[in-house]
Order: structure tokens, then sequence, then C-alpha cells
């Protein structure tokens, strides 16, 4: 297993609500990215954090935001939620953006 | 805008012998990265192999193998001796010299290792 750690696990989130999904990076890691895996397809990159600045983003609306904090940790914020939200959510980190990423094992986000 | 093709939505394989992924690619860059990632039900996204772009041999990882062939644009994962353990989703992925943590993945191959 790798050292990143995303919580929760699970999660049922009402349409219109919002939600937020964390993600603990592996020690050392500065960069941590954000994919989205709706069911039966692969992961989607929504955005990327190097160094508590966003260094990338995906074709995702403004509702998806997102954060890294001093320690590397990172968020991701989804609001108005959307049934199409409901997904597999993945954080990957890594010790720089042109090194091996390692990923979590994702949050699964079910939007009724 | 790159993308990333794979044909093979399902294959089975029997348990010992040898299977071959296939995945295609296109993009106008001419230094990037192209991966095999694993997903087993855990869910965990697990680096099987990487090439490099400017690389012209062809990486191996034990029983894991690409061929490589740049000017097709096409990156084909081997396994030998298949295990019941390879059981998975298999994804091609691509990315940027640059920023290899901005990946962008095929629709993945389900393998099956039968005994």
């Amino acid at each position: 297993e790798t050292g990143v750690t995303q919580s929760p696990t699970h999660l049922i989130k009402t349409r219109g609500q919002q939600v937020t999904l964390r993600c603990s990076s592996q020690s050392g890691h500065n960069t941590v990215s954000w994919y989205q895996q709706a069911l039966g397809q692969g992961p989607q990159f929504i955005f990327q954090y190097y160094r508590e600045e966003e260094n990338g983003r995906g074709n995702f609306p403004p509702r998806f935001s997102g954060l890294q904090f001093p320690n590397y940790s990172s968020e991701l914020n989804v609001n108005a939620l959307e049934l199409d939200d409901s997904a597999l959510y993945l954080c990957a980190s890594s010790s720089g953006v042109s090194t091996e990423a390692f990923f979590g094992q994702g949050t699964r986000l079910t939007v009724v | 805008a790159q993308t990333v093709t794979q044909s093979q939505p399902e294959m089975s394989v029997q348990e010992a012998e040898t299977v071959t992924l296939s995945c295609t690619y296109d993009t106008s860059e001419n230094n990037y990265y192209l991966f095999w990632y694993k997903q087993p039900p855990s869910r965990q996204m697990i680096l099987v192999i990487r090439q490099e772009a400017y690389k012209q041999q062809n990486a191996t990882e034990n029983r894991f193998s690409v061929n490589f062939q740049k000017a097709a644009k096409s990156f084909s994962l081997k396994i030998s001796d298949s295990q019941l353990g390879d059981t998975a989703m298999y994804f091609c992925a691509f990315s940027a010299r640059y920023n290899n943590n901005d990946m962008r993945f095929g629709a993945g191959t389900r393998l099956t290792v039968k005994p």
C-alpha cells in the first residue's frame, strides 16, 4: 500500500448539496492530483496542486475547487452536487510534478 | 489534446499463459510518458510499468513488458505466466514529460485470469 490516504471511503449526498473530500499525501510529497472515475470508465484529471498552488486543471466546471495545505494534504470541494458527480474520486501524490504519482484508495461518492 | 484508446473492454487468459493488452494514443507532444496501471477490486491504482517516449528500448518489469511503437502511437502490455492475482482492470495512460501527474487514461480493459 502507498502512504496516500483518503477520507471518507464512502459518502452519500443529496443533489444540490456540497461535499468535501480529503487526501493526506505520502510523507515528503508536495504535489497532489485529483481524478474523477465514473463507473466503467478511466480516471479523468480534475486538477493538481503543487506547493499549495493550483498547477493545472482538467475540463471540470468551477464548482469543483480545491485546496492544498502547508503540510501538503489536500481537499477537493464540489458545490451544487449533480447526479453525474457520482463517482470514485482518486487522489495521487508525488514528490514533484515529474516524478511517479502514488494513488490512494479513493472516495466513493454517491449523489441521490 | 491527448487521447488514449483501449479497444478491448474485456479479456481472459488461462493461468500461466501469456496475454497482450492493446493501447493506442494520440498526441502532438514529442516528450511524454506512457503508463500501465492495474486497479484491483480494492480500487487503488497500482503502477505496473512506465515507458519514456525518448527511450527506444521497451520497458520490462518481471512478468510485464511493453511493445512501444512510437511512430504508430501504440503501447501494448504483455503479461507472461499469468497469475490469478493479475485479475483486475488495466488502464493505459499518457502524460506529458513535464508533468506526469496530469495523466490521461483510457477506458480500461478488464482482465480475468482463469484457473
